[in-house]
């Protein structure tokens, strides 16, 4: 069965250390987005990305975050220079069309910034 | 910005025990409404997506409820078997992309 795929799975960084967040989504997928969760706390929409460019983004996704889709399977989420704020678990997530179909999910990674 | 509840935080039920949560919405400005399984390590598992009011799904021995008039869904495990412990998602889907505005989770424990 088609799955959404991260990498690494858990990254510890130091803080204003740049780190790249990796998902390969589901090939068919055309719909692309970035969620995290701080420990405790709901899970928060970042940013989605529909046709090589961002289509929405949350008040989170400030000029750190950049997202990009490089090879046409790769989709990857940058933070520039990590906060201790930045510590979450990110997700990616792939939908095929845009209308009322379900969000396929990665299983996510653990970025801890020391 | 659309607030999501859900109810109770967490629940510990014992085998056989049917059991429901509530997810509950301001508005119903939004296109759909979905339910996650989510198990610890793993990634969050679609159940349901739902569109009209007085919808109704089921999978098997979980099944779903929507009410946009009066702002909740409700989902119901009947017979909880210990591998439906989970971390149990609500998504509205929204805004220009429908991205999800997820609740706040109920963490299901069954005990054998």
């Amino acid at each position: 069965e088609p799955e959404v795929t991260q990498t690494p799975s858990h990254q510890v960084t130091q803080m204003g250390q740049e780190v790249i967040l990796r998902c390969v989504p589901i090939s068919n997928h055309l719909y692309f987005y970035w969620y995290r969760q701080i420990l405790g706390q709901k899970v928060e929409f970042l940013v989605s990305f529909y046709n090589n460019e961002i289509s929405e983004k949350s008040e989170i996704f400030d000029d750190q975050f950049s997202v990009e889709r490089p090879d046409g399977s790769n989709f990857t989420l940058k933070i520039r220079s990590t906060k201790l704020e930045d510590s979450a678990m990110y997700f990616c997530a792939s939908r095929r069309t845009w209308m009322n179909t379900e969000a396929f999910f990665g299983q996510g990674t653990r970025l801890t910034v020391v | 910005i659309l607030n999501v509840e859900q109810s109770p935080q967490s629940l510990h039920v014992q085998e056989g025990d049917s059991t429901n949560f509530t997810c509950s919405f301001p508005s119903s400005n939004f296109y759909a409404l979905h339910w996650y399984r989510w198990e610890t390590a793993k990634s969050p598992e679609a159940l349901f997506v739902m569109t009209l009011n007085g919808d109704e799904k089921k999978k098997g021995r979980i099944s779903a409820t929507l009410n946009t008039k009066e702002g909740y869904s409700y989902l119901y495990i009947k017979g909880s078997q210990p591998e439906d412990s989970a971390t149990y998602l609500c998504a509205l889907a929204g805004g220009a992309t429908n991205k999800l505005i997820f609740g706040t989770g109920t963490l299901l424990a069954v005990q054998p």
